[in-house]
């Protein structure tokens, strides 16, 4: 089974609906991460999370909420979407604790969402 | 500002041919290095990193990469290419601030 699993893989929807996307990881790991990817631009940050009580923006969180439900699942909202939220969507994980930016992060296979 | 360039867009060699894809970044401080990897239908798959020491990394997959610090590049390197590789390459830097900044991406095509 996959370590970072995402749900679901792909969507298609509707300008002004509500969306939800979910990361679930079996790895143990403190901090959780969603980036979205587009074409030229690469994968830009949305929301990190360094554990459940802690959640921060990246830089482009306009238009994103997050919930971190457990340790185990980082959920991404869109509350209306809007058609230039049109991407690929990428959870990710990494260990906490002292060992600073020296570990992996680990991506799930990422979510294709169409907003029409 | 920090930012990384990938200057190759997409790059098309023939199998068992060599291949070197080129990253540039800006960074004030010692930055961490990576390449990252993304198979069609895939996310990402780390390659290989750099932090401190040797400026020549070994990854996986037969890939290495070379740091000059003097040309703030981290450009990766593959002696003979296999069908396989037919990816999306992604460079990436990082600090303490837990954030990584990714290249645009280098699309490579591999002929046989």
């Amino acid at each position: 089974d996959a370590d970072v699993t995402q749900t679901p893989r792909n969507r298609i929807t509707k300008t002004g609906k509500r969306i939800m996307l979910e990361c679930s990881q079996t790895k143990g790991h403190d901090r959780m991460y969603w980036y979205r990817q587009d074409p030229g631009l690469g994968l830009r940050l949305i929301y990190y999370s360094f554990d459940v009580k802690d959640i921060n923006k990246g830089e482009i969180s306009d238009g994103y909420s997050v919930s971190r439900q457990a340790q185990a699942k980082f959920s991404l909202s869109l509350e209306s979407a809007i058609p230039n939220q049109t991407a690929l969507y990428f959870c990710a994980t990494r260990r906490g604790g002292t060992s600073g930016l020296t570990d992996t992060q680990y991506f799930g296979p990422g979510t294709r969402l169409t907003v029409l | 500002a920090q930012s990384v360039t990938q200057p190759d867009i997409h790059i098309t060699v023939s199998e068992g041919a060599s291949l070197e894809l080129r990253c540039n970044y800006s960074y004030g401080a010692t930055p961490y290095l990576f390449w990252y990897v993304q198979s069609p239908g895939q996310g990402l798959q780390l390659l290989l990193k750099y932090f401190s020491g040797d400026t020549l990394v070994q990854g996986i997959k037969g890939f290495e990469a070379e740091f000059k610090r003097s040309q703030s590049s981290f450009n990766l390197r593959k002696p003979s290419v296999h069908w396989s590789d037919a990816a999306e390459y992604f460079c990436a830097v990082g600090a303490r601030t837990d954030k990584l900044i990714f290249g645009t991406g280098t699309r490579l095509q591999v002929f046989p």
